[in-house]
């Protein structure tokens, strides 16, 4: 079993600037999960995939958001436009039919 | 609309003694719920999960939890605390049936301190 992997661990960038995750999740996993986790907040859903389609979007993810999961297997989340506001860890979780999510390590988002 | 409530956020310990960290819980269909636990820097990893079966669920490392109906309550316990608990753990419940997707909704988290 190896794991959520999720790429970059850690990404700085200037406000105004784009940028993209990537997550791989348990390889017989069908489902695929976005969160975003603030200082001292508990993770808030985004966004879920099952397979390639996604089938639900939080209002949380502006049209700034985009989130792909191509041929069923890795996903990517891309920010536009970066802004301070979205300074935060971004963790994605996948599972099986109705089994727990399994977590990555997140990648942690900092705008200068 | 589901939510979740954890009492506390800050709980300390010492070394030995009963951990015991509250969960209240609100749903409008009969929920799943768990408890992850995070460690700084890293992702969560899951403690354990309800799913409509045994009403007192243990999970890993020597935690358990009890769900509790009448009291919309899933608190998480361990009898007796060791350094290597000291994390943030969250609570976090999901619906179920038909159509479902799972996602999860979580508390703000509480902050474990085990004192030596």
């Amino acid at each position: 079993d190896t794991g959520v992997s999720q790429d970059p661990r850690h990404k700085i960038t200037k406000r105004g600037q784009n940028v993209t995750f990537r997550c791989d999740p348990i390889s017989e996993h069908n489902r695929l999960y976005w969160y975003r986790q603030t200082l001292g907040q508990g993770p808030e859903f985004l966004t879920y995939f099952q397979n390639e389609a996604q089938l639900e979007k939080s209002r949380l993810l502006s049209d700034r958001f985009s989130a792909e999961r191509p041929k069923g297997s890795f996903s990517t989340l891309e920010i536009q436009r970066t802004e301070q506001g979205d300074s935060a860890m971004y963790l994605c979780a996948s599972s099986s039919s109705n089994q727990p999510q399994h977590f990555g390590d997140g990648t942690r988002l900092s705008i200068l | 609309a589901q939510s979740v409530t954890q009492l506390g956020s800050h709980v300390s310990v010492s070394e030995g003694a009963l951990v015991l960290l509250r969960c209240n819980y609100s749903s409008s269909v009969p929920p799943y719920l768990f408890w992850y636990v995070q460690y700084p820097n890293q992702g969560l990893q899951l403690l354990l999960k309800y799913t409509s079966a045994a009403t007192l669920v243990k999970g890993i490392n020597g935690f358990e939890a009890e769900f509790k109906k009448s009291e919309t309550s899933f608190h998480l316990t361990k009898p007796s605390a060791h350094m290597s608990d000291a994390a943030e753990y969250f609570c976090a419940v999901s619906d179920f049936g038909g159509g479902s997707n799972y996602k999860l909704t979580f508390g703000k988290g509480t902050l474990l301190t085990v004192n030596p």
